[in-house]
């Protein structure tokens, strides 16, 4: 069954300092990799995602995301936060099939102080 | 850019009533989910449609669930007699081939009293 870790519920990082958000999977073939951000009260945006090829990949709003077989990790990382970085940050893996579910990590809450 | 509609934004329901939560897919999708979000948790997977069948659904998708695309556009999730933990915020979202082009609507937030 495949399963994600977030291990870090919260992280608080000051604007302009860097961050990463840390993502474990648990899967038997070639995930696909998804991370998503969720602002309070609203939906899932997709940040960026991996299917294959360059193992680091770039999404929307400055984030990027690296993907390392060797590790079962899809980290992810942003260079500089901003305060609109604040946050709900959840991981996803799905399976290298049609029509198949995401199964999401518990997620990581983004503070940032000014 | 294409979006998944979801309708209503916020709905409040007596234990024991129906609810039925609506979805608009995109157009050229697929493939229809629904998940849901408990408040604090997270994102759990429910069920997933395709060719006007269910084609995988999770635990949590019971005899009280059910899903239908009624005309070729909506989407829906009924819940035929909700409990109070039923509450949650549930999300539609759509996908063409496989995961390719995953797209989550903005979710129904579900209250159930």
């Amino acid at each position: 069954a495949q399963s994600v870790t977030q291990p870090d519920i919260h992280i608080t990082v000051s604007e302009g300092a860097s961050l990463e958000l840390r993502c474990n999977y648990s899967y038997g073939a070639t995930p696909y990799l998804f991370w998503y951000v969720q602002s309070p009260g609203q939906g899932l945006q997709l940040l960026l995602k991996y299917f294959s090829g360059d193992t680091l990949v770039q999404g929307i709003k400055g984030f990027e995301a690296e993907f390392k077989r060797s590790q079962s990790s899809f980290n992810l990382r942003k260079p500089s936060v901003h305060w609109s970085d604040a946050a709900e940050y959840f991981c996803a893996v799905g399976a290298k099939a049609a029509g198949n579910k995401l199964t999401f990590g518990g997620g990581t809450r983004v503070l940032v102080k000014p | 850019e294409p979006e998944v509609t979801q309708t209503p934004s916020h709905q409040v329901t007596q234990m024991g009533q129906e609810v039925i939560l609506r979805c608009v897919p995109i157009s050229n999708h697929l493939y229809f989910y629904w998940y849901r979000q408990i408040l604090g948790q997270k994102v759990e997977f429910l069920v997933s449609f395709y060719n006007n069948e269910i084609s995988e659904k999770s635990e949590i998708f019971d005899d009280q669930f059910s899903v239908e695309r009624p005309d070729g556009s909506n989407f829906t999730l009924k819940i035929r007699s909700t409990k109070l933990e039923d509450s949650a915020m549930y999300f539609c979202a759509s996908s063409e081939a496989g995961t390719y082009g995953y797209t989550f609507g903005s979710g129904t937030r579900l209250t159930v009293v």
